[in-house]
């Protein structure tokens, strides 16, 4: 299966500011998502990160405040703008690979806003 | 909106006992997969359930989807410390979609 390569693995940043987050995939793949995981609480979809276009956001998520690029198939990056604290999370991307099924997930970025 | 829910939200087991995670959607689904996240670490997609009624095992994982497609099982045999961790399900919003949401988990801790 895809391997996902994430960075930042944490930041802390002052409110006000931005951070981009990057994800690699190791191979093509077709879908690739973002989700945002509060410690201990579940994953919540954020946006599908369309190849070439602009992303598609879920409710509650717009692209002010978290735009998303995909310039090809294995590369994405979500930038968290003008952070508040409220935006403390962890954020994931993921992708469906060839198989067609299952995700795989980054290794997450642990994001503190002071 | 599209819930999926998982009882019990925490499970401490001793080692050797067995574990159910249960999963109930609000919604029918046309599937339904199974993460395993360790703590500090991320989602590990286990497996991936389609038909009605479908019983599927990995080693001492049973994974079992319901006959109405709302609601699905994960039974661990003989507990591991290994098997340590938060059990997710997910399932797909909407129908024709690789979106998925994710229910809100279970939290196994296995004492030795």
């Amino acid at each position: 299966s895809a391997v996902i390569s994430q960075k930042p693995s944490r930041d802390i940043c002052q409110r006000g500011t931005s951070l981009t987050i990057q994800c690699q995939v190791d191979s093509q793949v077709t879908m690739m998502f973002w989700y945002r995981q509060q410690p201990g609480q579940s994953l919540t979809l954020i946006a599908t990160a369309n190849q070439g276009s602009e992303a598609t956001y879920e409710s509650g998520f717009v692209i002010d405040k978290f735009p998303i690029s995909r310039p090809n198939l294995t590369f994405s990056t979500l930038t968290v703008s003008n952070m508040s604290p409220e935006d403390s999370s962890i954020y994931l991307c993921s992708a469906v690979g060839v198989r067609g099924y299952g995700y795989t997930f980054g290794s997450g970025t642990r994001l503190t806003v002071v | 909106g599209q819930q999926v829910m998982q009882i019990p939200q925490y499970q401490h087991v001793q080692e050797g006992e067995d574990f159910t995670t249960y999963c109930n959607s609000s919604t029918t689904l046309s599937n339904i997969q199974w993460y395993k996240q360790r703590p500090g670490g991320h989602p590990v997609f286990l497996i991936q359930l389609v038909k009605s009624g479908e019983v599927k095992k990995q080693k001492r994982l049973t994974f079992q989807f319901g006959e109405a497609k709302k609601n699905s099982s994960l039974h661990i045999t003989a507990t591991q410390t290994t098997d340590v961790g938060t059990y997710f399900c997910a399932g797909p919003i909407g129908s024709g979609t690789y979106k998925y949401i994710f229910g809100t988990g279970t939290r196994l801790k296995v004492l030795a």
